[in-house]
């Protein structure tokens, strides 16, 4: 089955810089890469999704990019804000009703 | 669109009793819920995926007989948790799936879970 290793477990970085998670997948027929954020006993949120047509994907402040020949995908956040420390999830699947393999987490604190 | 309602939110129970924990989609259809236990500061485990009308498949290690779910229609799926044991406390979050619709999960709120 699909295997997703995450890093870094934790991450801080100062408020305004950028913050950078990674993610690496084994299964190369998975086609769908989201990023979910979870706040201290809240919900995972979706925050940006990639599909493996695609390289880069950039919605506002965050960013997603996907390298398919090495299995690996990252999220960045640009321009931090305090609002942006949460524990990030990033999950693979080969889509219909597979289910997602998540990564172990990585806990973003944002430094004022 | 696409919301997700959890209840309880926050459950106390004694050991050996039951627990349900009931999962709504509140303004799509869901063919396929999944069931997750979040142990702290820890990832999300799936522990099965329902599907509307059948049985729930189950990953390994996850006691079917243990954690009963029923996915009786389009928009509600349930998990009961059987004579539940401390170590069965936990934050137990489910997620759907649009019917035929793409991959994209939504989250319900979680269920806190502590069994005395």
């Amino acid at each position: 089955g699909e295997n997703v290793e995450q890093h870094p477990s934790t991450l801080s970085v100062q408020e305004g810089d950028s913050a950078v998670i990674k993610c690496t997948y084994s299964d190369s027929a998975s086609n769908y890469f989201p990023w979910y954020k979870q706040e201290l006993g809240k919900r995972p949120q979706l925050i940006i999704d990639i599909r493996s047509n695609v390289g880069e994907k950039k919605d506002q402040r965050i960013a997603v990019t996907l390298n398919k020949t090495a299995k690996h995908f990252s999220l960045h956040i640009t321009e931090t804000q305090p609002e942006d420390s949460a524990v990030y999830f990033c999950a693979a699947t080969r889509g219909g009703n597979e289910k997602l393999t998540f990564g172990t987490g990585t806990r973003l604190t944002i430094i004022p | 669109g696409a919301v997700v309602s959890q209840h309880p939110s926050r459950v106390i129970c004694k050991s050996g009793t039951s627990v349900k924990i009931e999962c709504r989609s509140l303004d799509f259809q869901a063919t396929t819920m999944f069931w997750y236990r979040q142990f702290p500061k820890k990832s999300l485990m799936l522990m099965a995926t329902s599907n509307e009308g059948s049985k729930a498949t189950y990953e390994q290690g996850v006691e079917k007989d243990k954690f009963l779910i029923n996915h009786a229609s389009l928009t509600l799926s349930t998990l009961t948790v059987t004579s539940a044991h401390p170590e069965d406390s936990s934050f137990y979050i489910c997620s759907s799936k649009l019917a035929g619709g793409r991959e994209t999960q939504y989250f319900g709120p979680g269920t806190r879970l502590l069994v005395l």
